[in-house]
Order: structure tokens, then C-alpha cells, then sequence
């Protein structure tokens, strides 16, 4: 059974370039959330996905957007890059539902922004 | 808003030995989730432990247990007979337990845990 799986692994853009990265959840989970996780620091959220809309969101601006498609994949983009934005992209899976759903978690796309 | 605090940037064990990492939070909610999640060189996280706040007990996991002070807001974890495996990077995390948030974890910054041999 897989896992959360995320693409591409390892990317290099320069500044003011969009970027797209995509994740797949892992079987039978209807959620995805993705994270950003800075160089030294934890992970900080992004937004959250189900039934095709954002439902949460952090504190990030609008160059950052993200879609679902019906088959729960997901994908976030990122307009107008900026050093700072440079960090460890987090994709994160879970069940839609009360109580401790776990998230799972994939091993993350790397972008480097130069 | 939460905010979780890990005061120990960086903890060293010699292997077989026990190792305890701290973790403080705040938090004005009465329900929510507290874990603690592993994060190896690989890069991706897992869970090794999870705490629901209404549960008084101490939760465990095999060589994994936590020390759940609810009023002092502070859930340590503690490693037993830890193991060159261990060796990774440790986030504490909250949830809040209803509503809206319940997929948004707030991470603490980290404690990097080297497992001497």
C-alpha cells in the first residue's frame, strides 16, 4: 500500500518563477494539507484540501493557491517566487472525520529558489 | 493562538540509555491532540506518539512513552533503551480536538536526538 508520494523530489527555480508541486494521498484518504518547512524550523501550515475546495489556511499569501482533483491529488503552487520561499514542501494526507485522524506524511519536495 | 515550544535544540543518548525531550504549549482550548512526530534524514514524518487531552493516562508505545501535565502544559517524551534508529529530528505538535482545525498541526521548532554507539 503506498504511501503519501510527492514530485518532484528536488527542484531548482529562480526568482519571480512559478512553481507546481504535486501530491498523492496515500489509498483511501480524502484529505490532503500541505506544509512548509523552513531550513532549521518546524513545518508550518499552508492550507488543507477536501471535496475539491480549500477549507483552511494559514498564514501564507496568495501567491500561494492549491487544488484538489476528484481523485484527492492535489497540487500547490507557488507565483512570484521569492527567496524566502526556498524550504522543504510538505504533503500530508489524512480521513476526513472527528476525532485523532492521524496525518500521513510524505517525504517532501525540495525547492530551492535562487 | 498555539504555539508550542521545544526548549531543547539539540539532545544526545548513549545507546541502551533513556533520553527525555520536552515540549510546552499554549493553548486557551480544553480539547485538542498533542504528538510527537520523528523526522530521520529521509525527511518524512512519522508518528510515534499521540495524546488525546481529555485522557488522563500517560499514552505508550513500545520503547515510547510521554509525561502528559495538562495544567503545566508541558508533554515530554520519553526514549527508552534508545537505539541508533532513533537517531532524527523530533517535533512536538498540537491539534485542536473539534471544528474546523482539526487537520492543522502546529509544530514545535525541533530537538535533534544523536544516539551515540
Amino acid at each position: 500500500d503506498a504511501g503519501v508520494t510527492q514530485s518532484p523530489t528536488h527542484l531548482i527555480k529562480t526568482r519571480g518563477q512559478q512553481v507546481t508541486l504535486r501530491c498523492s494521498p496515500k489509498s483511501g484518504h480524502d484529505t490532503v494539507s500541505w506544509y512548509q518547512q523552513a531550513l532549521g524550523q518546524g513545518p508550518q501550515f499552508i492550507f488543507q484540501y477536501y471535496e475539491e475546495e480549500e477549507r483552511q489556511r494559514g498564514n501564507f499569501p496568495d501567491r500561494f493557491s492549491g487544488h484538489q482533483f476528484p481523485n484527492y491529488s492535489s497540487e500547490l503552487n507557488v507565483n512570484a517566487l521569492l527567496l524566502g520561499d526556498s524550504a522543504l514542501y510538505l504533503c500530508a494526507s489524512s480521513i476526513r472525520g472527528p476525532g485523532a485522524n492521524v496525518l500521513t506524511f510524505g517525504a517532501g519536495s525540495r525547492l530551492t529558489v535562487l | 493562538a498555539q504555539t508550542v515550544t521545544q526548549s531543547q535544540p539539540e539532545m544526545s543518548v548513549q545507546e541502551a540509555e533513556t533520553v527525555t525531550l520536552s515540549c510546552t504549549y499554549d493553548t486557551s482550548e480544553s480539547d485538542y491532540y498533542l504528538f510527537w512526530y520523528k523526522q530521520p534524514p529521509s525527511r518524512q514524518m512519522i508518528l510515534v506518539i499521540r495524546q488525546e487531552a481529555y485522557k488522563q493516562q500517560n499514552a505508550t508505545e513500545n520503547r515510547f512513552s510521554v509525561n502528559f501535565q495538562k495544567a503545566a502544559k508541558s508533554f515530554s517524551l520519553k526514549i527508552s533503551d534508545s537505539q541508533l534508529g532513533d537517531a532524527a529530528m523530533y517535533f512536538c505538535a498540537y491539534r485542536k480536538g473539534s471544528g474546523g482545525s482539526n487537520y492543522k498541526l502546529t509544530f514545535g521548532k525541533g530537538t535533534l536526538l544523536t544516539v551515540n554507539p
